[in-house]
């Protein structure tokens, strides 16, 4: 059973502070990571993909990915109140397998 | 550019009705995947299609549930004889082509089984 797992949350953040979302899998054989953002009532949008070991950055965004520890994380900087929303990390295992696995997602609340 | 386009946005439906999902993906798109999303849960797959081919299937429940996408028209999702449990958000998404890293996703259709 190939899982993707996080904590639900919420995290509460003040704003401009660092948010820190983490995601784990459980399939070695994972090559390509996402994070989506979804608010509340509406669609998953790609904010991060991250295919190998290290940071990549992305304006405020971050991803990081620790294969070895089957680990991917997403920080968002001077998080604002519009950051509001609940993260989705998604795992593709690649060699033909083309279905993204979603975690159930976390929560974030960036307060004033 | 339009992007994916799900309807009815709010469908209803009484215990043993049909229900029927129809999601156009994005112009350029010929694959197509449907995911199920029950409140404080994830997203969970349910199948992937292109045209006129079911290339996966392995997140459908065997029984009551299809899908289609024709070579004309929107891809269908069919709820037959639906129960309480079926009541969820709905996604499609689409890509360009089948290693395409990025899905896009419709609106969704909040199914409601009264």
């Amino acid at each position: 059973q190939k899982e993707v797992e996080q904590n639900s949350g919420p995290l509460s953040v003040p704003e401009g502070a660092i948010a820190s979302l983490n995601c784990t899998y459980s399939d070695r054989g994972s090559q390509s990571f996402f994070w989506y953002r979804q608010y509340s009532g509406k669609s998953p949008e790609l904010i991060m993909s991250i295919y190998s070991n290290g940071d990549k950055e992305d304006g405020r965004f971050t991803a990081q990915l620790n294969k070895a520890s089957q680990y991917v994380s997403l920080l968002i900087r001077d998080s604002q109140p519009s950051d509001s929303a609940t993260y989705l990390c998604a795992v593709k295992i690649g060699g033909g397998s083309y279905i993204p696995t979603f975690g159930r997602g976390t929560s974030l609340i960036v307060h004033p | 550019n339009a992007g994916v386009m799900q309807n009815p946005r709010h469908l209803v439906r009484r215990r043993g009705q049909e229900a029927r999902l129809r999601c156009s993906p994005m112009k350029g798109h010929s694959h197509v995947y449907w995911y199920r999303q029950l409140p404080e849960e994830g997203l969970k797959f349910m199948v992937y299609l292109q045209k006129e081919n079911i290339i996966d299937e392995s997140g459908m429940p065997k029984e009551r549930f299809s899908a289609e996408f024709p070579k004309e028209g929107p891809s269908i999702l069919r709820i037959q004889q639906v129960v309480r449990g079926d009541s969820a958000a709905y996604f499609c998404a689409s890509s360009p082509r089948e290693t395409n890293e990025k899905l896009f996703f419709g609106s969704g259709t909040q199914l409601s089984v009264l």
